[in-house]
């Protein structure tokens, strides 16, 4: 089985300051990681992804994030916050398993609050 | 489409009504997932489609709850004798990929399902 956790319910952060959102996974295998973020009302967006190279995976809208095989994390970060950041962002683990199929397993969620 | 469309946006039913829920996914897409969202959580997985082909159905909660994709373009989420657990934010996703592999999944808006 594969699942995500996500620590932190929420995060506050000033703006300007960096900003990290935790992960760690546990899957069979080698995993596929990916990043979400998710505004009021509205469906996931899509951030960025790891899949095979370099550990630390740049995005969109000046995200990054890195891959720590021992420890198993996969953390968001952006180096200088924005208000408009505020959001729910999900992490999410896929296996490269065949027996694991297609599906995402995504964490709880962590709301990010930027204050101005 | 530009992006995945789902519909309706919001939809409001009593208990024990059957509720059809659609899906028109990015054009060309081959794969085609659906989700469920509870209030505060993270999606999880319901079901997954390969063109016309659903693949894994590991995720539905009950036999009450059904999915096809007779075409392999859209598809409908149909949940028969709806119980108030059925209230949630059902989310379509799309992938380029036949595998799954690397491609990212993109999202719709998803549709609210309040059960009264």
């Amino acid at each position: 089985a594969q699942s995500v956790a996500q620590p932190e319910d929420q995060v506050n952060v000033a703006e300007g300051n960096p900003l990290t959102v935790k992960c760690t996974y546990s899957v069979s295998g080698n995993p596929y990681l990916f990043w979400y973020v998710q505004y009021p009302n509205r469906g996931l967006q899509f951030l960025l992804k790891y899949i095979t190279g370099d550990n630390l995976v740049k995005g969109s809208y000046g995200f990054e994030a890195e891959f720590n095989k021992s420890q198993t994390s996969f953390h968001l970060k952006k180096p200088s916050a924005l208000v408009s950041d505020s959001a729910l962002y999900f992490c999410a683990v896929r296996a490269l398993i065949k027996a694991a199929g297609n599906k995402l397993t995504f964490g709880g969620g962590t709301r990010v609050l930027v204050k101005p | 489409g530009a992006g995945v469309s789902q519909s309706p946006r919001y939809k409001v039913a009593k208990r024990g009504q059957d509720v059809a829920l659609r899906c028109d996914p990015i054009s060309g897409h081959v794969s085609l997932f659906w989700y469920q969202q509870a209030l505060g959580q993270g999606p999880e997985f319901l079901t997954y489609f390969q063109n016309e082909a659903q693949l894994d159905k590991s995720g539905l909660p009950s036999d009450r709850f059904f999915a096809e994709r007779p075409e392999g373009s859209v598809s409908t989420l149909k949940i028969q004798r709806t119980q108030q657990e059925d209230s949630a934010v059902y989310l379509c996703a799309s992938s380029q990929s036949r595998t799954g592999g690397g491609q990212p999944q993109h999202f719709g808006d998803g549709t609210r399902l309040s059960i009264l």
